[in-house]
């Protein structure tokens, strides 16, 4: 399974865009890299997955290089209810087999 | 709709007790997942069952014994708890492989 490394925590104003980067080095071809987002006290919610070069929706976009080797989680204009742990994850997403792995996450604080 | 119940939301307990957590997903999925969040935050895979077959079984002692009597619940069941045994267990499920994940609200359970 690839590992994952990102910050342990950033900060930032609201109103500010917030990228959030992910190495992977050992990433396979296989893999898709997905990020989930968790409030206190729930459960990791999905925001965004992709493959390779940019995936944007609603929530946020995933930029990913052509090596893959790392991925930048951006959240654009982030408020107080952005404030949350942001995981990165790495697998290959038609395996049962292979449960996503989640790593130590980057707890995000927004301020006012 | 909730798409992924589990019951009970919080569970006190004393060491040697033996307790079960049930889950429960309406999304139609066909793997679930047990996920263990321990007082660090480290959310780490415990089970994974595709169609009711155990598909994964991490390094987990064996008082921990998940039933899956159909393909829409997962529950958990852990015999002799100890202290250890304390932390926040997440139910999970996707369609095929881990490609998204929906979770649970999560179980605290402490064990006195």
């Amino acid at each position: 399974l690839a590992k994952t490394t990102q910050p342990i925590s950033m900060d930032s104003y609201e109103g500010q865009e917030v990228n959030i980067t992910c190495s992977h080095n050992n990433i396979a071809t296989n893999d898709y890299i997905t990020w989930y987002q968790q409030f206190p006290s729930q459960g990791p919610r999905f925001i965004i997955q992709g493959y390779k070069t940019k995936v944007t929706n609603e929530v946020a976009s995933l930029f990913i290089p052509a090596d893959r080797k790392s991925s930048t989680l951006s959240l654009p204009r982030v408020s107080l209810s952005d404030t949350a742990v942001y995981y990165c994850l790495v697998g290959d997403r038609g395996s049962g087999n292979t449960p996503l792995v989640f790593g130590k996450g980057t707890r995000l604080s927004v301020i006012a | 709709d909730t798409a992924v119940s589990q019951t009970p939301k919080y569970l006190v307990t004393q060491m040697g007790n033996d307790k079960s957590i049930k889950c429960e997903q309406n999304l139609g999925h066909d793997t679930m997942y047990w996920y263990k969040q321990d007082s660090k935050k480290f959310l780490k895979i415990m089970f994974s069952y595709n169609n009711k077959e155990l598909i994964i079984n991490e390094t987990v002692p064996n008082r921990f014994s998940p039933k899956s009597p159909d393909k829409a619940h997962l529950n958990l069941h852990i015999n002799s708890l100890e202290l250890g045994d304390s932390a926040v267990y997440f139910c999970a499920s996707s369609q095929g492989g881990p490609g998204e994940l929906f979770f649970g609200e999560g179980s605290r359970l402490t064990v006195l």
